[in-house]
């Protein structure tokens, strides 16, 4: 069993939907990266959180440190959120991201 | 503040060659990450620097892979006599000194393609 599990593996959904990713893990952490990548692109950080809610636009991220659980949501989707989304979190005492394997998200008009 | 920096963004080589891979690091970042992407795969933990330090190659290849991160210049990874399956996306990350916890802030990568 991956360490980091994301799902879904793919979605696509119309403009203006609402889009929750989520990300479970099974490891001791001290903080979980939201990343987004194009394709052929570079990789950007969207969010890092080690407890709590993060907004940062239309996007929200939660974390529930109990429960090894985390969630990516885009309120009023549009296509150019289209890209994959990536969970990647940082082991207690440690610098390695341990990555899921991402989310392909497709947005239509 | 520039962003992380990595050329070439794309490099072709021929197997047997040397391919040759730069990182620039953040304006005041003293810590460099390595990661690969394999096609239609996740990211994999290569090596993380610090200026002249090695501090973890668990995920480096043991033969062909090598990293440094000079006191001066960019970090370099460096694949020697390159084989197909080096075939990837080498991404490059940075954080600041003193909080290697931090958030890692990424480059655009360098695909190299070994024909």
């Amino acid at each position: 069993k991956n360490e980091v599990e994301q799902s879904p593996q793919n979605l696509t959904a119309q403009e203006g939907e609402f889009i929750t990713i989520n990300c479970s893990y099974s490891v001791g952490i001290s903080a979980l990266h939201w990343l987004q990548q194009h394709p052929g692109g570079g990789i950007v950080s969207l969010f890092m959180l080690s407890s709590g809610k993060k907004k940062h636009g239309r996007l929200i991220a939660t974390i529930n440190i109990q429960e090894k659980h985390s969630s990516l949501h885009i309120t009023a989707s549009h296509p150019r959120d289209s890209a994959v989304y990536i969970c990647a979190v940082l082991r207690d005492s440690n610098y390695q991201l341990i990555w899921g394997a991402g989310t392909k998200l497709i947005i239509k008009p | 503040n520039a962003g992380v920096m990595q050329n070439p963004r794309h490099l072709v080589r021929r197997r047997g060659q040397e391919a040759r891979l730069r990182c620039s690091p953040m304006k005041g970042h003293s810590h460099v990450y390595w990661y690969r992407q394999l096609p239609e795969e996740g990211l994999k933990f290569m090596v993380y620097l610090q200026k002249e330090n090695i501090i973890d190659e668990s995920g480096m290849p043991k033969e062909r892979f090598s990293a440094e991160f000079p006191k001066e210049g960019p970090s370099i990874l460096r694949i020697q006599q390159v084989v197909r399956g080096d075939s990837a996306a080498y991404f490059c990350a940075s954080s600041p000194p003193l909080r290697p916890y931090n958030e890692q802030f990424f480059g655009p990568g360098t695909r190299l393609t070994v024909l």
